[in-house]
């Protein structure tokens, strides 16, 4: 059974950082790309940033590079670094497991990030 | 980058009516397509994936069409447990973008 566990989210002020990691089982984890997506509550879905197999990274351009995906494959582990962050970063942070055309078909059950003073 | 655009943005409806969520992309995407239900506390599921192809335990009362810009999902006779947020994603190019998503309600 594929599982995708997401960790590291919580309060942080605005302008400061946090690190978030998903920790995944249950499929070869080196041969799949990984995303992260993120949720305000109530509203649509955005993606946030993909890492391929080898190591490619993309990102939304609204991140404006404060963001960074990375991926440890000898821990099954992939991480999302998130710096200077601001009120309209507040999300729950999903990560996906991508396949075939890139389509996102396992999730995580999301860490929420509040970003308040 | 290109935009997705979802419509209707609500949409209310019965147990056993048909409806027809419609997402355009701004530009051709070929048949890069990808419908997601999302519903408060989980986490989102694939529904259809290269516009028309049903993800494995998906109900088949569920459908996509499409290729090019415009899309469609169609839910052909719904059921209580349909009544939530529909997005659609384009995996053509990054940034992969989804549309602002369509809630439906019971009417």
């Amino acid at each position: 059974e594929v599982q995708l566990l997401e960790s590291g989210g919580g309060l942080v002020q605005p302008g400061g950082s946090l690190r978030l990691s998903c920790a995944a089982s249950g499929f070869t984890f080196s041969s799949s790309a990984m995303s992260w997506v993120r949720q305000v509550p109530g509203k649509g879905l955005e993606w946030v940033s993909s890492i391929s197999r080898t190591g490619d990274t993309y990102y939304a351009d609204s991140l404006e590079g404060r963001f960074t995906i990375s991926r440890d494959n000898s821990k099954n582990t992939v991480h999302l670094q998130m710096t200077s962050l601001r009120a309209d970063d507040t999300a729950v942070y999903f990560c996906a497991r991508q396949v075939g055309e890139l389509e996102l078909v396992h999730w995580g059950q999301g860490s929420l990030v509040i970003v308040s003073s | 980058d290109i935009q997705m655009t979802q419509s209707p943005s609500s949409l209310s409806a019965s147990v056993g009516d048909r409806v027809t969520i419609t997402c355009r992309a701004s530009q051709t995407i070929s048949r890069y397509l990808n419908w997601y239900q999302l519903k408060p506390g989980k986490a989102p599921r694939l529904l259809i994936y290269a516009a028309s192809t049903l993800q494995s335990g998906v109900p088949s009362r569920f459908s996509g069409s499409g290729s090019g810009t415009d899309f469609t999902l169609t839910i052909s006779s719904l059921q209580p447990e349909d009544f939530a947020i529909y997005s659609c994603q384009q995996t053509y190019t990054s940034p992969y973008t989804f549309g602002r998503g369509t809630k439906l309600d019971i009417k």
